[in-house]
């Protein structure tokens, strides 16, 4: 098993474009959600979904769309990057019966100029 | 409003001694807690849980201890080593398996020879 993988590792934007944020799950996990990290805040939920088809939002979701077409992919949507944005991007899935453990991919690093 | 709050933003523990790292949380609906370790430029790794119904549960040199009526829980690391130092993150689940996870700030561990 991969586990969680997310693509790209590192990126650099310029303020106003958009990109995906790509990340997979090869764990049948029905529960999958988006963080980012900040220095002095935490994990804060960007948005998080249940199952295909279904998707919510966290804490900090303005700026980013998520869809969930398959239970495998979970693309996080950036409509029009911001300096703000400037974060690590961590993925992360979990089975929605029994334990609650939570696993997390490398995280993507994004910087908006 | 946060509801899971690690108050002290680092700790630093000679080798060999113990290290305490607390969080306190605020909403009694909270069944079960995490401990997540993060090392730099890799995501968060499960550490070790504890269920509600109990007050302490161990795993090696990793104990937890959750204080209910004061809603606080901690985590001991004994004997500490440099390996330990990281980012913990605690973390609590509400209620039902479909629930989110929230998620301290951190406390940077750095253990010293």
């Amino acid at each position: 098993n991969a586990g969680v993988t997310q693509t790209p590792k590192f990126q650099v934007l310029k303020t106003g474009q958009s990109m995906t944020l790509q990340c997979a799950q090869d764990m049948n996990h029905e529960y999958m959600s988006w963080y980012r990290q900040d220095p002095g805040m935490g994990l804060r939920l960007i948005h998080y979904s249940v199952g295909a088809g279904i998707t919510d939002q966290g804490e900090v979701p303005n700026g980013y769309n998520v869809s969930r077409s398959t239970t495998e992919d979970f693309p996080l949507r950036l409509l029009s990057a911001a300096p703000s944005q400037t974060s690590v991007y961590f993925c992360a899935s979990r089975r929605t019966g029994g334990i609650v453990e939570q696993f997390f991919g490398p995280g993507t690093r994004l910087t908006v100029l | 409003d946060q509801q899971v709050k690690q108050n002290s933003p680092s700790l630093s523990v000679q080798e060999g001694r113990i290290s305490i790292l607390n969080c306190d949380y605020t909403n009694s609906m909270f069944d079960y807690f995490l401990w997540y370790k993060k090392y730099p430029a890799e995501g968060p790794t499960f550490l070790i849980s504890i269920s509600s119904i109990k007050d302490k549960n161990e795993d090696g040199r990793f104990t937890v201890f959750l204080n209910k009526s004061a809603k606080h829980l901690s985590l001991h690391i004994v004997p500490s080593q440099p390996g330990d130092s990281a980012v913990y993150f605690c973390a609590a689940n509400r209620g039902s398996t479909l629930g989110r996870l929230y998620f301290g700030r951190g406390t940077q561990l750095t253990v010293w020879p």
